[in-house]
């Protein structure tokens, strides 16, 4: 199993740009999540999702589209780059939000910064 | 609003020595108090957990101490390794429809040979 995989490891965009950042997981999870971290904030969740076509908010939502078509992936979309979103995102995946199965698999990470 | 507050932000132990962290959260519902460790460049992974139904957790060198009432619960690496520095985050999780995970702000340990 390849796990939690993230693609670009690092991207540069210019303030107004757009872009998603791909995540995938090969272990059958129903749920997913993207969190960014910041230095002294922790791992802030943006948004999660419990199924294939089931999204929602989290905690620093603003910025950030998602869906899920597939329970495999689970893009990142960010519409218009501000600076505020220099950062390292990552994204995770468990078998279940609930039950003794609830461990959270972290990728690699994304760092993003935006000039 | 941090829901979770960890302790302190950096940590410096010489080797075979022993690291505490602390957390303290707000919130009773949560049920399910992991910590993830994360290496310089990686994603975290989850270290050890533990549930509220008991107020101590040991596995190898780290043990999870909890304390319902005082809403408060700690990381305890016993014999420190240079090996283990590494930056450490608590975590807890909510029930009902808040059953997302809260992270604390996060600890840089590092260990000195």
């Amino acid at each position: 199993n390849a796990g939690v995989t993230q693609t670009p490891k690092f991207q540069v965009l210019k303030t107004g740009q757009s872009m998603t950042l791909q995540c995938a997981q090969d272990m059958n999870h129903e749920y997913m999540s993207w969190y960014r971290q910041d230095p002294g904030m922790g791992l802030r969740l943006i948004h999660y999702s419990v199924g294939a076509g089931i999204t929602d908010q989290g905690e620093v939502p603003n910025g950030y589209n998602v869906s899920r078509s597939t329970t495999e992936d689970f893009p990142l979309r960010l519409l218009s780059a501000a600076p505020s979103q220099t950062s390292v995102y990552f994204c995770a995946s468990s078998y279940t939000l609930t039950g003794p199965s609830n461990e959270q698999y972290f990728g690699p990470g994304t760092r993003l910064t935006v000039t | 609003q941090q829901q979770v507050k960890q302790s302190p932000q950096s940590l410096i132990v010489q080797k075979g020595g022993i690291s505490i962290i602390n957390c303290a959260y707000e919130n009773t519902a949560f049920d399910y108090f992991p910590w993830y460790q994360q290496f310089p460049g990686k994603g975290p992974a989850l270290l050890i957990a533990i549930r509220p139904d008991v107020s101590e957790k040991k596995e190898g060198r780290f043990t999870i101490s909890f304390n319902k009432s005082a809403k408060q619960f700690s990381l305890h690496i016993m014999d420190s390794q240079p090996g283990d520095s590494a930056t450490y985050f608590c975590a807890a999780k909510g029930t009902g429809s808040a059953r997302q995970l809260t992270f604390g702000s996060g600890t840089q340990l590092t260990v000195l040979p």
